[in-house]
């Protein structure tokens, strides 16, 4: 079945030490993005890439960072975990910017 | 003031029973989305509302957008355990925009 991945589905690191969470699809969707979910909160988009190119929203840290190598991966870089960036991180795709984003199922991420 | 909100926070209802989670922008909406999301999940597409008064089901499942395109409102028809979870709304502003996600209404239902 055509889909979207995440890898891996829970991640603990420690504070300051990098981590990169994945993200691939099968759906051959051009955009791929990436929100970040606290608890009990609405999904916040960090950023999004329509094919290659990037499109940073406005309030993401430089901490984070992303990378698409090709269609169907794309990578968050966290340069520095805090504390404060232990969220539930979920890629999502469409086909075109306008059209219905499908879900992974995201990674956990925990920062001691 | 909050851009978009949902209606209630949570929710516990009898398994069997009817009920209505609501979603109200401050202002006029280009597009709805309802996405349903199980507990430490991603999100599960259900409905996109587009149309003033357009009304979509999709199994027991039926959403409404009003006609002046600023509230939504979610219906489910004789409540399984299978339709608990946190149900999200999306709003878009514009066919440039982004989706805002409201914080979402935490569904569980009593057997």
């Amino acid at each position: 079945d055509a889909m979207v991945i995440q890898n891996p589905r829970y991640q603990v690191t420690q504070f300051g030490k990098p981590v990169t969470l994945s993200c691939s699809q099968t759906l051959n969707h051009n955009v791929m993005y990436w929100y970040q979910q606290k608890s009990s909160q609405a999904p916040k988009l960090l950023f999004h890439y329509y094919d290659k190119d990037f499109n940073n929203e406005a309030d993401t840290p430089d901490n984070f960072q992303s990378r698409r190598p090709n269609t169907s991966f794309c990578f968050l870089d966290i340069r520095s975990p805090g504390l404060g960036d232990a969220a539930m991180y979920l890629c999502a795709t469409s086909r075109g910017q306008q059209e219905t984003q499908y879900f992974g199922p995201g990674t956990r991420l925990l920062v001691l | 003031s909050q851009e978009l909100e949902q209606s209630p926070q949570s929710l516990i209802v009898q398994e069997g029973k009817n009920l209505t989670i609501n979603c109200t922008s401050s202002k006029t909406l280009y597009g709805l989305y309802w996405y349903k999301q199980k507990y430490g999940e991603g999100l599960i597409f259900l409905m996109m509302l587009q149309k003033g008064g357009e009304e979509k089901s999709h199994e027991k499942i039926t959403a409404k957008l009003d006609e002046k395109k600023q509230q939504s409102s979610l219906h489910i028809t004789a409540s399984q355990p299978s339709h608990a979870g946190i149900y999200l709304c999306g709003a878009l502003y514009s066919s440039a925009s982004k989706i805002i996600f409201g914080s979402g209404t935490r569904l569980s239902i009593r057997p």
